[in-house]
């Protein structure tokens, strides 16, 4: 699977759009996008996948570049509540998802 | 989404007995789930895929003698740590992936917080 790199850590104002970008110019033609969040002391929860077309779902939107080497994640009006560490995957199947050191976002009050 | 379940949520043994974690899939058939460790402050690494029906498939570096993992159907997998050290004690977590979703989310449990004394 294709590695990831992402920044250690941001910061967000509450009520503003968290925008998480994740590198993944190695990435091949049949290996999607994952984005997973892991809340303090809890299991992953997912929040969206893609492979070339941009998506959009009730938690947030991922925009993925033409050339498929980058995608950022976009949380549209983030909430303390969406503070987490927050996981870049580029995988084929979401079987045996390799987990990197992620992106700890912390939202401001 | 699809729910997983993990039991316990936490668990205190003492060094040399075993401990089996359990995770359900509660709504949804799973034909193969993962276990996954995590140290404080570390990224989640894979130790074993499992296959209902079938043995588990061990990643590097995993003794599968002292992590035991048993699927003996779509909705229920164990993972057992035997005789077990307070080197083990960690964080196991347990995804799930229903029949022919592959190609989307895995739903991951709520994690199982193993101390050991």
């Amino acid at each position: 699977d294709a590695k990831t790199t992402q920044p250690p850590s941001m910061d967000c104002a509450e009520g503003r759009a968290a925008n998480l970008p994740c590198n993944h110019s190695t990435i091949s033609g049949n290996e999607y996008v994952y984005w997973y969040r892991q809340i303090h002391s809890q299991g992953p929860q997912y929040i969206i996948h893609g492979l070339k077309n941009n998506e959009t779902n009730e938690m947030a939107s991922l925009i993925i570049t033409e050339d498929r080497k980058s995608s950022t994640l976009i949380l549209p009006h983030a909430t303390l509540r969406d503070t987490a560490v927050y996981y870049c995957i580029v995988s084929a199947t979401a079987q045996k998802l390799v987990f990197g050191q992620g992106t700890r976002l912390t939202i401001n009050p | 989404g699809a729910v997983v379940s993990q039991h316990p949520s936490w668990v205190i043994c003492k060094s040399g007995t075993s401990v089996k974690i359990e995770c359900r899939s509660l709504d949804f058939q799973a034909t193969t789930m993962f276990w996954y460790r995590q140290f404080p402050k570390q990224s989640l690494m894979l130790m074993a895929t499992s296959n209902e029906g079938s043995k588990a498939t061990y990643e590097q570096g995993v003794e599968k003698d002292k992590f035991l993992i048993n699927h003996a159907s779509l909705t229920l997998s164990t993972l057992t740590v035997t005789s077990a050290h307070p080197e083990d004690s960690s964080f196991y977590i347990c995804s799930a992936i229903g029949q022919g979703r592959q190609n989307t989310e895995a739903f991951f449990g709520q994690g199982t917080r193993l101390t050991v004394v």
